[in-house]
This record gives C-alpha cells, sequence and structure tokens, in this order.
C-alpha cells in the first residue's frame, strides 16, 4: 500500500470558522508534509514533521496549526482563514527523513480549500 | 538546494520519446535530482531520482551529464496520460525531506 490519503477532498468555509484537514499513511512513514499550492504554481512547504517532531515550519502564519499525534496521521487546524489563502493542500510522507534513498515524498491528492 | 530551470512547456507525440531537460548549474556534490510529476488536479508523483549515475526504473530514465549541470528525464513511449506538469527538484537527500519546487514544464502529449 503506497497510498496517502486525505480528507476532505473539498472544503468551503468561512473565515471566521474553525476547521480541520486530515491526512494519513499506513506504509511505516516516519516523515509528514504539508504543502499549498495555489493555481498554477509549484507546491510550496508549509510544515514537516520527522519521527512525529515538527522539524521544519517555513513561516507559516498561526491561523495554520499542525498536529501529528501518531506517526500514521498528520492534521491542518485552520482558523481565522483569509480568502487569500484558498488553494490545494497536500499531504506527503516518506519512509525515513534523514535517511539518502528513504526520504522521497509520496503525495496525497489533496484538499482544495475554499475560503469565504 | 540548488535552483533549477526548466522550459515552461513542451509539445509530444503520442508514442514518441519525451525528453525534459533541467538545468541544475550550481548544484554540489550531495545533492540528487529528483523528478516528479503532476497530472491536473492530483497530487505530484515520484518519478525517479539519480545523483551521479543514469537510472531507469519502470516510468522513465534519468540522464545526468558528467559535470552534474544537467538532467534529461526521458518517457520512453509517451501515452496522452503522460500529460502533466514535470518538476525537476536539486536537493540533499536525508535532510528530513526540505523540497523545493520550481515551476515546472507543462509537458503536452498529442495524439
Amino acid at each position: 500500500d503506497t497510498e496517502v490519503t486525505q480528507t476532505p477532498k473539498h472544503l468551503v468555509m468561512g473565515m471566521t470558522n474553525k476547521k480541520s484537514l486530515k491526512c494519513e499513511q499506513h506504509m511505516g512513514h516516519r516523515a509528514m508534509y504539508w504543502y499549498k499550492q495555489k493555481a498554477k504554481k509549484p507546491p510550496e512547504l508549509m510544515f514537516v514533521y520527522s519521527y512525529e517532531k515538527l522539524s521544519i515550519n517555513e513561516s507559516v502564519p498561526s491561523r495554520f496549526s499542525p498536529e501529528c499525534p501518531n506517526s500514521s496521521l498528520l492534521n491542518l487546524h485552520l482558523h481565522a482563514l483569509q480568502p487569500e489563502d484558498s488553494a490545494l493542500y497536500l499531504c506527503a510522507s516518506s519512509q525515513d527523513p534523514l535517511g539518502t534513498v528513504t526520504d522521497t515524498q509520496y503525495f496525497g491528492p489533496g484538499t482544495r480549500l475554499t475560503v469565504l | 538546494d540548488a535552483k533549477t530551470t526548466q522550459p515552461t512547456s513542451m509539445d509530444c507525440a503520442e508514442g514518441r520519446a519525451a525528453n525534459l531537460p533541467c538545468n541544475h548549474s550550481t548544484i554540489s556534490g550531495n545533492e540528487y535530482v529528483y523528478w516528479y510529476r503532476q497530472i491536473h488536479s492530483q497530487g505530484p508523483q515520484y518519478i525517479i531520482h539519480g545523483l551521479k549515475n543514469n537510472e531507469t526504473n519502470e516510468m522513465a530514465s534519468l540522464i545526468i551529464t558528467e559535470d552534474r549541470k544537467s538532467s534529461t528525464l526521458i518517457l520512453p513511449h509517451a501515452t496522452l496520460r503522460d500529460t502533466a506538469v514535470y518538476y525537476c527538484i536539486v536537493r540533499v537527500a536525508g535532510n528530513a525531506g526540505k523540497s523545493t519546487f520550481g515551476d515546472g514544464t507543462t509537458l503536452t502529449v498529442k495524439p
């Protein structure tokens, strides 16, 4: 099983709402990632969790709050978002973030987020 | 991580080989070349990666020049389903996976 799943597929929320994106993998991978992708642009790294600990935060605003409850699950909690935060949010995982051949990332299908 | 330069777009006839170039003239000795592709509205898909030797798998071949300043991804027999944005990424492997995507090449395979 080489699948990364993300739920929901689509999400529409108002600027005062609180919502969460969920990502799951059952490949035994020990690194998980959140990326943001605007239309016709490449993915931009937001966060990296390595062995369930936050290792990289690319200066993401605090209205985005990641959480890694266990090695298979990654959440992204959203609060007080702005319309410009509308984007495709991608989750990825890799086997061993510190290995030279085992840190290839596998991506989920993404959550299409619209902030009204 | 070193920067990469790719053509914005390319066309390829179905059944022909698609050769996608990538320049990475500032690559360091410990940086790998990775290729991903993204079919419309889907997550990026890993294709192949290499350090200095040419690599081949069931999807594609990766040719890296001897000076490692450029590489070419080869899809040997392109199909319509290979139409996608192809990203070339250069980075140090094993640094907790930090990847910076460039703008990529939009490959359109035509019948």
